[in-house]
């Protein structure tokens, strides 16, 4: 198994440019999250997903659009780069919490860092 | 709402000396309790974890972790580090709000061991 893979790794944008990352776990996990991480900000929720068709709002997600439409993929949109996007984008994947399972560990991609010009 | 706080955004600390990092959250609910590790240039993956019973949970490779409900902490401890053990540490809380699986993350602590 592969686990949680991520496309691409580095990426650098030009102020105004579109690009799309995309997320793939090959666990049947049902909940799907894209993180970014910045210095001393530690990891800042910014899309996440319980279930095939369906997103939702995290902590930071103003200028990123995310979508779902297979289970296994979880793509993260950006329309039109700031530098302040610049940063380490995690994917992460987790199963659907259950009576027999009710603590959530995530399982996170490698990351792809972005650098925005 | 719940929060983490983790007290040192650094820690060095020479090789096979003993290390404490430490990890507070807020939360009025019963929590699920993690740390996770970063290694340079790499995702988190997860080094230990608290979901009830005994409150000293150990990792594999020598970390262990106290869960104390009256100070609600969850420090992060190990008597001898190696280099190897050089990287971020993110303590994290489960999310009580809703069956959604989210994790609260604290800000990361870097260990840098030094020879």
């Amino acid at each position: 198994n592969a686990g949680v893979t991520q496309t691409p790794k580095f990426r650098v944008l030009k102020t105004g440019q579109s690009m799309t990352l995309l997320c793939a776990q090959d666990m049947n996990h049902e909940y799907m999250y894209w993180y970014r991480q910045d210095p001393g900000m530690g990891l800042r929720l910014i899309h996440y997903s319980v279930g095939e068709g369906t997103t939702a709002k995290g902590e930071v997600p103003d200028g990123y659009n995310v979508s779902r439409l297979k289970k296994q993929n979880f793509l993260l949109g950006l329309e039109s780069a700031a530098p302040s996007q610049t940063s380490v984008y995690f994917c992460a994947s987790s199963y659907l919490l259950r009576d027999t399972l009710p603590y959530n560990e995530q399982f996170f991609g490698p990351g792809t860092r972005l650098t925005v010009l | 709402a719940q929060s983490v706080t983790q007290l040192d955004s650094q820690v060095p600390v020479f090789e096979e000396a003993p290390v404490e990092l430490r990890c507070n959250y807020s939360s009025s609910v019963s929590v699920y309790l993690f740390w996770y590790v970063q290694y340079p240039n790499q995702g988190l993956q997860l080094l230990l974890k608290y979901l009830s019973g005994s409150t000293l949970v150990e990792s594999i490779n020598g970390f262990e972790a106290e869960f104390n409900k009256s100070q609600t902490s969850f420090h992060l401890r190990k008597p001898s580090v190696h280099i190897s053990d050089t990287a971020e540490y993110f303590c994290a809380v489960s999310d009580s709000s809703g069956n959604t699986g989210k994790l609260i993350f604290g800000q990361g602590t870097t260990l840098q061991v030094k020879p």
